[in-house]
């Protein structure tokens, strides 16, 4: 079946510093999408990239989906303390339901 | 615009017994997702739901089942409950479209005693 595999796991850094997570799907998917959970919250919806090679930025986080659409990439430009939680990616193949990847729990030390 | 609840918040049962939770999605939002999420293993795909019918399982035992009532709310039973089912489990609504975001509801906290 398909799988999505998240890397890093974890991710401690210091607040002002960069933060990318990347995710790779066994797959070609049809669209990705990033979810950010809060400690003791839920997921909550970021974005959905659906085409080849597209880019999406929202103000420091900057998304990409690549080329053959089987990765994509979050990146944080100078993290803040509300930067802190899981981020998620998840991809859909088709019609089938969303992969959730294992997440990357980002941690900022002030 | 309510979001998606859940109830109970949390849920302590014993080895053997049956646990019932339940969501209700956003208003208009044909489509119910139930995930559980347990300690370090990310979101792991359980059911989905739509206009009342299963479009599909994850990969779990057929003791995790559930349905889809005709006003779109819908129910995750797991029978004979098992210590490592001890986890959130998040149910989530979509409404079918270009964008497939799916909204989550804040979880039931399931403990299996």
């Amino acid at each position: 079946g398909q799988q999505v595999m998240q890397i890093p796991q974890y991710q401690h850094v210091q607040e002002g510093e960069d933060f990318t997570t990347y995710c790779n799907s066994s797959t070609t998917l049809s669209n990705i999408q990033w979810y950010k959970q809060r400690p003791g919250g839920h997921p909550v919806f970021l974005i959905q990239l659906v085409k080849s090679g597209e880019v999406k930025k929202q103000k420091r986080l900057t998304f990409q989906f690549g080329e053959a659409k089987k990765n994509s990439s979050l990146h944080i430009t100078a993290t803040q303390t509300t930067d802190v939680g899981t981020y998620f990616c998840a991809g859909r193949a088709g019609s089938y339901q969303l992969t959730f990847g294992k997440g990357t729990k980002l941690s900022v030390i002030p | 615009e309510a979001g998606v609840t859940q109830s109970p918040t949390h849920l302590i049962k014993t080895r053997g017994q049956q646990a019932t939770l339940r969501c209700s999605p956003i208003s208009g939002h044909t489509s119910v997702y139930w995930y559980q999420q347990a300690l370090g293993l990310g979101l792991q795909f359980l059911l989905w739901y739509d206009e009342g019918e299963e479009r599909n399982r994850g990969n779990f035992p057929p003791r995790f089942s559930g349905r889809q009532f005709p006003n779109y709310s819908s129910e995750l039973n797991v029978n004979a409950l098992e210590l490592e089912d001890s986890a959130l489990y998040l149910c989530a609504s979509r409404l079918p479209g270009l964008i497939d975001e799916q909204f989550f509801g804040p979880g039931t906290r399931l403990t299996v005693l």
